[in-house]
């Protein structure tokens, strides 16, 4: 079945640092791939998406490209800052074999933010 | 417009006991998700449905039942709860499933005891 891979957290890093999630993804055809972010205590909310190969999603300063040759989705940001510490989690949506698509989360990504 | 809301936000439940969540959408969409987040496991999936009257298996679905007989509302059913079940539940909704993003409820944290 689908699957998506995502690095282990938690991710700590000092205000103003450079940040990369991996994100990576097995699927039958072509899923479009998203990322969620998490803040403590509410719903997931959409951060970016990209729905083909070599589309780049953005928002907020968060960057992600959809690479088909190596299956990935990894999340950038280059100068983090102390509110984006969260649960970032990477997503796809696939056709699934009942004809209708069907959403995999991957386990998340905690990551802390320092000043 | 609300967007996606629970009901209820906590509850306990004694081993046995059954209770139904509720979920309800203001937006129109086709598409609703019922998941549960554990530590460590992220989402998984435990029922969806693609529109009113339909209701699919996800990823997880034992010890759960779905009823969609209004297209803004979507309801997850313990039936005889669990300990296992003990969770966070999340209930989305999406206008089209393969493109759009699914939009989250707030959860609703039950504990089984």
């Amino acid at each position: 079945g689908d699957s998506v891979t995502q690095m282990e957290g938690p991710v700590t890093l000092s205000e103003e640092a450079f940040l990369t999630i991996n994100c990576t993804y097995t699927a039958t055809g072509y899923p479009s791939l998203f990322w969620y972010v998490q803040y403590p205590g509410e719903g997931l909310q959409l951060l970016l998406k990209a729905t083909k190969a070599d589309d780049k999603g953005s928002n907020k300063g968060f960057e992600a490209t959809y690479r088909k040759e190596t299956t990935s989705f990894h999340l950038e940001k280059g100068s983090v800052q102390v509110s984006d510490s969260a649960v970032y989690f990477c997503a796809l949506t696939a056709m699934g074999s009942g004809g209708s698509y069907i959403p995999t989360f991957g386990r998340g990504t905690s990551l802390i933010v320092h000043p | 417009n609300a967007g996606v809301t629970q009901t209820p936000k906590f509850r306990v439940l004694k081993t046995g006991q059954s209770m139904t969540l509720l979920c309800a959408q203001d937006m129109n969409h086709e598409y609703m998700y019922w998941y549960r987040q554990d530590p460590g496991m992220g989402l998984r999936l435990i029922h969806y449905s693609v529109g009113e009257g339909t209701t699919a298996k996800g990823e997880v679905p034992d010890g759960y039942n779905v009823s969609r007989l209004k297209k803004q509302n979507f309801l997850l059913g313990l039936e005889s709860a669990a300990p296992s079940q003990t969770s966070v539940y999340f209930c989305a909704s999406s206008y089209v499933a393969d493109t759009d993003t699914q939009y989250f409820g707030p959860g609703t944290r039950l504990t089984v005891l």
